[in-house]
This record gives C-alpha cells, structure tokens and sequence, in this order.
C-alpha cells in the first residue's frame, strides 16, 4: 500500500512569494489533514478534511493559507504572501475516518528568506 | 489553556531502563489517544492508541490511560538507543471530530 505521498519536499522563497504544496493521500482515506510543524514545536494543525469539506479551519490565517482537496482525493495548500514566520515543515497526513489514526507523508521543508 | 500538554524534556535514561513519558489532556470529552514517534528530520508515526481505562501493551511498549485523571502515560521497557526521538501525545475530540497534539516529549537513550 503506497503511502502518503506530498511534494515538493524542499522549498526556499523570498518574503512575499507564494507557494503550494501538494498531498495525495493513501487511497481510499477520507480524512485528509494538513499540520504546520516548527522547529522544537508539536504539528499544528492548519485544515482538516472530510471527503472534499473543511471539518476545522479554525487555526488556518485566511488571510494568506488557502488550501483545496478537490474530488476528494488530492489537496494542495497555498501561502500567498509569504512571511518569515512561515518557514516550517508543512505535513499532510490521511486517516481512513476521522479519529482513526494518521499517516504520515514525508512533509515539505519550506524556508522563507 | 493548552488542550494537551506534555514536558519537553529532554528526558534521559541508561539504555535498558524503563522510560517514563506522560501526557495530560484539558478536555473530558477526549476519546482517543495515540503515541507517536518522531525522529529528527522524520515525519511522526504511530506508535499505539488507546481509549479504554487502564493498560496496552505491544511488545516493549505499554500505554496507559487514567480518564478521571486527564493522563495518558507512554512507557518504553528496555530502551535502546534507536527509541531516541520525540515522542508525541494526541488526543482525539469526538464532539469536534478533532484531534490535538502536544509539543512532544525529547527522548535520549544513552548507551
């Protein structure tokens, strides 16, 4: 079973550039989720997926993340603009259903300069 | 206050001592726990979940859930070297269909 699946892995941009980032979860998982790890830090999760609707959004800053799972499958989060406060590891993680546990892909290292 | 907490350590132990990591979580509602494990650079992974009152057990791991209590505990018996990570405590909240981690507890194995 292919796991989860997120590029790109690596990503330096300026201040003020956007970025996306992309995640196919493991087939057949209907719970999609994107986390926002700092250095030191626990995830923090960003959006949280049922199928291709947002379940909890509450911690996304609207105002620049913007993410998308459309036909249910695949999701791309976005930052548009980008501040230096952003660079972290970007995880995207799938559960079968909600509450069951996570899986893991190998997260996007975004450096903001 | 946060949802879950838990020391950052880091906590270190001899290896083949037991290692003792604890978590403690602010809402009743919570169902579910997982442990997971992260290695520096690594994305987490499950260790073992648990939700029921009391012991689980695999192999040299055993998780421990006290309800009344808001703790949930991770004990590693005959730590090796290769157990060295952070450790991660997640609670599940049915009501909210959310789940929350903690910042992770740092664990060194010294040989």
């Amino acid at each position: 079973e292919a796991g989860v699946a997120q590029s790109p892995r690596y990503k330096i941009i300026e201040k003020r550039q956007s970025v996306a980032f992309w995640c196919n979860p493991i087939s057949g998982h209907a719970t999609l989720y994107w986390y926002q790890q700092i250095l030191g830090q626990g995830p923090k999760l960003l959006i949280q997926f049922q199928n291709n609707g947002v379940v909890d959004d509450s911690q996304l800053p609207k105002d620049r993340f913007s993410a998308e799972r459309l036909k249910g499958v695949d999701s791309t989060l976005k930052i548009q603009p980008a501040k230096l406060e952003d660079s972290a590891v970007y995880l995207c993680a799938s559960s079968l259903v909600w509450g069951e546990t996570q899986y893991f892909g190998p997260g996007t290292r975004l450096l903001v300069l | 206050q946060k949802e879950v907490e838990q020391n950052s350590g880091p906590l270190s132990v001899p290896e083949g001592a037991i290692a003792s990591l604890n978590c403690t979580y602010s809402d009743r509602g919570s169902q579910s726990f997982f442990w997971y494990r992260q290695y520096s650079g690594k994305s987490p992974e499950l260790i073992m979940f648990i939700y029921s009152n009391g012991d689980k057990e695999d192999g040299r791991f055993t998780a421990q859930l006290n309800k009344a209590s808001q703790y949930v505990s991770l004990l590693i018996r005959d730590s090796q070297p290769s157990d060295s990570a952070t450790y991660l405590c997640a609670a599940f909240f049915g009501g909210y269909q959310k789940v929350t981690f903690g910042t992770g507890t740092k664990l060194q194995v010294i040989p």
